[in-house]
């Protein structure tokens, strides 16, 4: 089955920090994959989103590759905000099974002023 | 421009006590979901739905049931709730696949 795995948190930063939140997804098919945002309080919002391999999502500035050699698609950022503090899920969609999706377990960031 | 709307946002339930969650949306989208959230856990799929009067279970569906008797409704419904049910209730819709879900706010259910 499907499956997406992330790094372990919780994430400290200071602001202006370089962020990296890894994750890795095994999928049968070809799936699409996905960034959701979680502030306190809210429901989920997409972040960003890649649909083929090589495919870069970017939005906010943050950024990820569809990497199907390593089956990644890690999350970076070059200079973090306070702002930018809040849950993170990657997450994969399988077309051949009606687009559910698959969570990882998701992590938190924390940026500090 | 409402997107997913979810009600109640927090209630507190007895245990044995039945309710239903209520999910609508105004985007004409086919696909409907509901997952629970836990801490620490991800989201997990417990019902989802491809299009009114089509309904089937995801990952963890026991407890719960749902319906699909219009495209913009889709209720969760608890029939006797249990302190394993404590958790955030999370609703979504999308258009076709591979599109993204759009998301409610959230029903924040606690059982005692």
């Amino acid at each position: 089955g499907n499956s997406v795995t992330q790094m372990e948190g919780p994430v400290t930063l200071s602001e202006e920090a370089f962020l990296t939140i890894n994750c890795t997804y095994t999928a049968t098919g070809y799936p699409s994959l996905f960034w959701y945002v979680q502030y306190p309080g809210e429901g989920l919002q997409l972040l960003l989103k890649a649909t083929k391999a090589d495919d870069k999502g970017s939005n906010k500035g943050f950024e990820a590759t569809y990497r199907k050699e390593t089956t990644s698609f890690h999350l970076e950022k070059g200079s973090v905000q306070v702002s930018d503090s809040a849950v993170y899920f990657c997450a994969l969609s399988d077309p051949g099974a009606n687009s559910k999706l698959t969570f990882g377990k998701g992590i938190t960031l924390s940026v500090r002023p | 421009n409402a997107g997913v709307t979810q009600t109640p946002k927090f209630r507190i339930l007895k245990i044995g006590q039945s309710m239903t969650l209520q999910c609508t949306q105004d985007m004409n989208h086919n696909y409907m979901y509901w997952y629970r959230q836990d801490p620490g856990m991800g989201l997990k799929l417990i019902y989802y739905s491809v299009g009114a009067g089509i309904t089937d279970k995801g990952e963890v569906p026991n407890g719960y049931n749902v319906s699909r008797s219009t495209t913009e409704d889709f209720p969760l419904r608890l029939e006797l709730a249990a302190p394993s049910q404590t958790s955030v209730y999370f609703c979504a819709s999308t258009d076709s696949v591979n599109q993204p879900q759009h998301f409610g706010d959230g029903t924040r259910l606690s059982i005692l």
